[in-house]
């Protein structure tokens, strides 16, 4: 059990207002990824942190915010949320030190519907 | 070209039969790739890591071929259980996207 739960689980919010997805994980891994999957896209990547204070913008970040301030949680933030932005949001882990090999640990998802 | 290509499926097999997926990347650099299984409405797992020499995990068998730039997922002795999407994925040496993934391909196993 990788130990990594996001909350919460399931959102209904309306446009404009700030959203808070949250992400933590019980072990240490150095590695997270915040994930939005729609329909016809796949998984695409938002944004991703190598370690506490230390983040990177993925393939789809604009209208979000993440921080890194302690290893174990990574929040993903919607400043001003957009119907654009429903979508089921997946946190993941890396399980070894190394960034291109090693398991991807999934959470359970959020699913976040913007009215 | 995507830079991960999969057929999206679906797949709709009978039970006990022999299925295969491919999945194209274009990235010539890519080094690392590995196949994925989603069941609906739940997060991916790993299904099997892809090598270079090929390997086989019971009834699954991921190939590796780097002159044609592509993967492949053979399942053989279908089980109604197998029924998920398969996501290909594929590591990015460069840029801001560590790991791509596939759309997926949906295979139903058919009693």
């Amino acid at each position: 059990d990788a130990g990594i739960t996001q909350s919460p689980r399931y959102k209904i919010t309306e446009t404009g207002r700030q959203v808070t997805l949250m992400c933590h994980q019980t072990w240490s891994h150095s590695y997270m990824f915040w994930y939005r999957q729609d329909l016809g896209h796949g998984l695409r990547l938002i944004y991703y942190s190598a370690a506490a204070d230390i983040t990177d913008k993925g393939e789809v970040p604009d209208g979000y915010v993440v921080s890194r301030s302690k290893t174990e949680n990574f929040p993903l933030t919607l400043e001003s949320a957009t119907r654009s932005q429903t979508s089921v949001y997946f946190c993941a882990i890396l399980s070894t030190r190394e960034q291109l090999s090693g398991e991807l640990f999934f959470g359970e998802g959020s699913r976040l519907t913007v009215l | 070209r995507k830079e991960v290509e999969q057929d999206p499926g679906p797949f709709n097999v009978p039970e006990g039969a022999t299925v295969a997926f491919n999945c194209t990347y274009s990235n010539s650099a890519s080094q690392s790739f590995f196949w994925y299984r989603q069941d609906c409405r739940k997060e991916p797992k790993l299904l099997m890591s892809v090598y270079s020499s090929g390997n086989e995990d019971g009834r699954f068998t991921a190939q590796l071929n780097r002159a044609s730039q592509y993967i492949s997922l053979l399942i053989r002795d279908s089980k109604l259980s197998d029924s998920a999407t398969y996501l290909c994925v594929v590591n990015r040496p460069s840029g801001n996207t560590p790991l791509v993934f596939g759309k997926g391909t949906r295979l139903s196993v058919i009693a």
